[in-house]
């Protein structure tokens, strides 16, 4: 049972330069979350998803974009990549209720 | 503006001692509160939780008690060990999303 999985694990990519990060779950989850953690900053909700189809914007959404076709699985896009978008990107998902989030191990990105 | 607090960024604990984490919010629908611990290069795991309608729960080494008219909760751990160094958020939930803290750096001296 691999849970949540994330890929790519690292990435560097140049100011402009676009990218998508995969989040994919087997756990049949309802909600997927895409949060991003910066030193002092704790982790901070990007976008979220309640469904197959459906998604919403968390605390920080502007120049991402994601996309949640498929239920198991939650892209992140970055169009035009900034460095302010440097830092480590964590999916997570879970169930219905008060079921605690599940995350995975995270894709340190960074933009030069 | 940070609705979940945690002002404390690092706690050094000797081994088998107490570790006293604590957190603070302001968003008064908040219903639920959780305990998450990291290490490094890893996803941060779930450690313990308490609903707003408890003001304490406990499991095994570690208690979350929760005050809700001071708006705070803290998490003990005790006793402390080794294994137990890493980052610790704080979160809270209201509807479908869940906000975190900056994170306390728990390190524990043998």
């Amino acid at each position: 049972n691999a849970g949540v999985t994330q890929t790519p694990k690292f990435r560097v990519l140049k100011t402009g330069q676009s990218m998508t990060l995969l989040c994919a779950q087997d756990m049949n989850h309802e909600y997927m979350y895409w949060y991003r953690q910066d030193p002092g900053m704790g982790l901070r909700l990007i976008h979220y998803s309640v469904g197959e189809g459906t998604t919403a914007k968390g605390e920080v959404p502007d120049g991402y974009n994601v996309s949640r076709l498929k239920k198991q699985n939650f892209l992140l896009g970055l169009e035009s990549a900034a460095p302010s978008q440097t830092s480590v990107y964590f999916c997570a998902s879970t169930g219905q209720g008060d079921s605690p989030l599940h995350f995975g191990n995270g894709t340190r990105l960074t933009v030069t | 503006d940070q609705q979940v607090k945690q002002n404390s960024p690092s706690l050094s604990v000797q081994e088998g001692r107490i570790s006293i984490l604590n957190c603070d919010y302001t968003n008064s629908m908040f219903d639920y509160f959780l305990w998450y611990k990291k290490y490094p290069a890893e996803g941060p795991t779930f450690l313990i939780s308490i609903s707003s309608i408890k003001d304490k729960n406990e499991d095994g080494r570690f208690t979350v008690f929760l005050n809700k008219s001071a708006k705070h909760l803290s998490l003990h751990i005790v006793p402390s060990q080794p294994g137990d160094s890493a980052v610790y958020f704080c979160a809270a939930k209201v509807g479908y999303k869940l906000s975190f803290g900056a994170g306390t750096t728990v390190t524990v001296r043998a």
